[in-house]
């Protein structure tokens, strides 16, 4: 069965600190995407970023980075130099494209970032 | 292009009455979800759409919910009677389910109080 686990329920950094939030998957297909939607406090779900199964590779947004690993099955998403605007709940989730495309979230990590 | 568009925005109603909740999804998307997001927790699927038929419900309280996508574009979310435990934010998303890379995309939502 899918799941994902965000073992961290809140964290609280300063400003220009650099975190890491986690995020570790189950899943029996060998080909599935996993994504992080940002839920700032208007309530919005924004979509970050899509990763598929087969590329490993990390990627860098300006200040957003991702590391995926299938041998941890893990998702880590990292802000280098925190802003206060980054302040929001930010959750993983994991596609089941053999089911209409339904997505298993997890429970969401919130980040404050303090000035 | 215009995003998912919700509504209400807010509703406030006593237990045993009944409420709907509508939405709009993305011009061409086939797939629109239903989900409610209960405070510090993530989304949980109700109900999903492809096009205008049910892929899942399994997580519908069926004798107090219900929803229908009737034309296969819009949709309407129904509680009645409402309890109070029903007190969340209701987020509706659609995808166009055209490859494994679709993401869902996020309306508003609808924050329900129930007193």
């Amino acid at each position: 069965a899918q799941k994902v686990t965000q073992a961290q329920t809140e964290i609280s950094v300063v400003e220009k600190e650099d975190v890491t939030l986690d995020c570790v998957y189950e899943t029996r297909d060998t080909t599935y995407y996993l994504f992080w939607y940002k839920q700032p406090p208007s309530g919005e779900l924004v979509f970050l970023i899509r990763r598929n199964s087969f590329d490993e590779q990390n990627e860098i947004s300006g200040r957003y980075s991702w590391n995926f690993q299938k041998s941890t099955s893990s998702f880590n998403f990292t802000i280098t130099a925190s802003q206060v605007v980054d302040s929001a709940v930010y959750f993983c989730a994991l596609s089941d494209w053999n089911n209409f495309n339904k997505f298993y979230f997890g429970s969401g990590t919130k980040l404050n970032v303090k000035p | 292009e215009a995003g998912v568009a919700q509504s209400p925005r807010y509703k406030i109603i006593e237990k045993r009455q009944s409420v709907a909740f509508w939405c709009n999804p993305i011009s061409g998307h086939a797939t629109l979800y239903w989900y409610q997001q209960i405070l510090g927790q993530g989304p949980k699927l109700l109900i999903q759409f492809q096009n205008n038929g049910v892929v899942d419900d399994s997580q519908l309280p069926k004798d107090r919910f219900s929803a229908e996508r009737l034309k296969g574009v819009d949709s309407t979310l129904k509680i009645q009677p409402a309890k109070l435990e029903d007190s969340a934010v209701y987020l509706c998303a659609s995808s166009s389910y055209r490859d494994r890379e679709s993401e869902q995309y996020f309306g508003p939502g609808t924050r329900l109080t129930v007193t």
